[in-house]
Order: structure tokens, then sequence, then C-alpha cells
């Protein structure tokens, strides 16, 4: 079963707006993390945003923040003032940590669109 | 710290054919990661190494797949007999694992052709 679920295959926005990225996650675990990463057309994969299970507050990063709403299994990022090169493909990942198995594992990923 | 390096960039083969790819991560990383990604999807795991030692290889993988961390340094991932399916690019990442907010830095990775 899909653990990191990211409906929205492609997104259109107007630079400038603000946007928000998708995802729900799965599991039984109560410690578990939360990863955004970015890929860019050039095919790297940037680190962008953590959130843990036991945060209280909600992870920011400069533009990026990440809306996480633990009973609905819910990590959504938020893109504040897009631009133009914030288009690219957005993974959301997850690493659970209470058994052995604590490798982490990523969506099928959103691909955003921003429009001048 | 020069990030992790893959090597090669590409690879070209014919079907049938043995591969193997390179991975040096950043120097002081205890974790390696191996992922494949297809155009248009999510990284898809293959497998995950805590120093030398390999945590867990996925289930999604065949037994012509295998990868080493001798010395708990660079790492290799070997295909035999490759067949047009395995084509895709191959993602190496170091990590190091405190805590749980360990970030995965990622090679530039192996695109791999099976012709």
């Amino acid at each position: 079963a899909q653990k990191i679920t990211q409906t929205q295959p492609g997104m259109f926005v107007q630079e400038k707006e603000a946007v928000t990225l998708d995802c729900t996650y799965d599991t039984s675990d109560q410690s578990y993390g939360l990863f955004w990463y970015k890929q860019p057309s050039s095919g790297e994969m940037i680190f962008l945003i953590y959130q843990g299970s036991y945060d209280e507050q909600n992870a920011t990063e400069g533009r990026y923040s990440l809306n996480f709403q633990k009973a609905r299994k819910s990590a959504n990022l938020v893109i504040s003032a897009s631009q133009l090169g914030d288009s690219a493909m957005y993974f959301c990942a997850m690493r659970e940590a209470q058994n052995r198995d604590d490798k982490i594992i990523f969506g099928k990923g959103t691909r955003l669109h921003i429009l001048p | 710290d020069t990030g992790v390096s893959q090597n090669p960039r590409h690879k070209i083969t014919k079907r049938g054919q043995n591969v193997t790819f390179r991975c040096d991560p950043i120097s002081e990383h205890n974790r390696l990661y191996w992922y494949r990604q297809t155009l248009g999807q999510g990284p898809e795991f293959l497998t995950y190494f805590q120093n030398e030692a390999q945590l867990e290889k996925s289930r999604l993988l065949s037994d012509r797949f295998s990868a080493e961390r001798p010395k708990g340094s660079f790492s290799t991932l070997e295909i035999q007999r490759t067949e047009q399916g395995d084509s895709a690019m191959y993602l190496c990442a170091s990590s190091l694992r405190i805590q749980m907010d360990e970030k995965l830095f990622f090679g530039s990775g192996t695109q791999l052709s099976v012709l």
C-alpha cells in the first residue's frame, strides 16, 4: 500500500501567488518524520523542510512552510509568494522510526509550473 | 566537502550485460541510500546502509541487484543480466543519521539505458 500519497500530478500557479502542495501519509508509528524535497529540471534533489511528528509547531524555512495536521495524517507544503524558479517536481517523504525499518520513502511527486 | 559523487553519469548497455555503479558519499555520513527513479516518478527505495551494514533491500528488487558498502565508505550497485525495464536514473544519497531530521544529500545520479 502507498505510504505517501501526493494527489496532484501537476499544478499551474501564477507567479507571486501562494501554492499548497498536498501530501498525506500512512503510518501506525507515533514517532516519524516528514520531509519535502524539490527536483528542478536539472535533476538534483534539494532538501526543503522537515517536520517531526512530535513537533508542536509547523515547520517553516523562508518561503516554505509545512501545514502539519497530525490527526488527518497530512503534511502539505505551502510556498508563499511563488517565483518562476519554483517550477520543479516536489516530493513528500517520510521516515517511520519506531521499528527497525527507518528508511526514508518518497511519494510520486507533484510537478509545479509557475506562470509569469 | 565535495558532496555526493556518482559514477558514471551515463551508462548505455546491451540487454544481458552486467553493470556496476559507484557512489562516494559525504565523508562523515554514516547512512547511504540507493534509489531508482523513472521519468515523472518519485525515487523508489532500493536499499540502504548504516556504515557497512546493509539494513534492508527492497522486496521489489530481484536477485539480479546487489549492493555493497565495504568499510562503510563508498558503495557499489551492481545489476546483473540487465533488462530493458532496468532503464532508469539510479540515485545515491547519504546522510548523518543521528536524529530524526536526517537530511538526505543526493548525488547527480547515474542514468542507465538498456538497449
